[in-house]
């Protein structure tokens, strides 16, 4: 009974470099999505993927690209990460879009 | 643009007070509005789900409401505990699909 799980759940990055965040959800759900949180503003979104091969911009898209690799699974890149993304980036799935959403425990990212 | 606003931004009650939290967004044409309780340093957990053709849901203590017309939705908790304490977040799902965040409400529930 997993529901959606992300990893890493911590990372440290210096300036420059990149990584890919990993998301996956066993619920056969459709949408999925990748949100940041910052202190005092919320979660924002990033990006949203409403079906396999689909994706939409969020938003706070700039500095990341995300692939919808296949209907479990939603993947976030940073290509050169910058002191200004580091975040707790949380990823969320739902059946459809009316559906109950439901969110991962979260990865701590720092950027140095 | 869909815009979410919560207040109060923190609220601190005496234990078995009954308190309403509130959430308003800007753009009616909603499919549903969910609730959320986040713990620190944890993830969201979802409370209640309510559709854009419904008027409340309940869950044990916990009752929200939603005025789609007026863009207002409350969370009420019933007789408030300890285990209570912890942030409130109210989302708004647009007909775009995407999932919109108000900034949350930091409730503390005193002994």
């Amino acid at each position: 009974n997993a529901g959606v799980t992300q990893t890493p759940k911590f990372q440290v990055l210096k300036t420059g470099q990149s990584m890919t965040l990993q998301c996956a959800q066993d619920m056969n759900h459709n949408s999925m999505y990748w949100y940041r949180q910052d202190p005092g503003m919320g979660l924002r979104l990033i990006y949203y993927s409403a079906s396999e091969g689909t994706t939409d911009k969020g938003e706070v898209p700039n500095g990341y690209n995300v692939s919808r690799l296949n209907k479990r699974e939603f993947s976030l890149r940073l290509e050169s990460a910058a002191p200004s993304q580091t975040s707790v980036y949380f990823c969320a799935s739902s059946r459809k879009d009316n559906t109950e959403a439901f969110f991962g425990q979260g990865t701590r990212l720092t950027v140095v | 643009k869909q815009e979410v606003t919560q207040i109060p931004a923190a609220l601190s009650v005496p234990e078995g007070e009954n308190l309403v939290l509130n959430c308003s967004f800007t753009d009616s044409a909603i499919y549903n509005l969910q609730w959320f309780r986040q713990d620190p340093g944890k993830g969201l957990t979802s409370l209640l789900l309510i559709q854009s053709s419904q008027r409340e849901q309940t869950s044990g203590r916990l009752n929200a409401s939603l005025d789609k017309s007026s863009g207002r939705s409350t969370l009420y908790i019933a007789a408030s505990q300890p285990g209570d304490s912890a942030t409130y977040l109210c989302a708004v799902r647009n007909q775009g699909g995407k999932l919109i965040f108000g900034q949350g409400t930091e409730l503390s529930v005193k002994p």
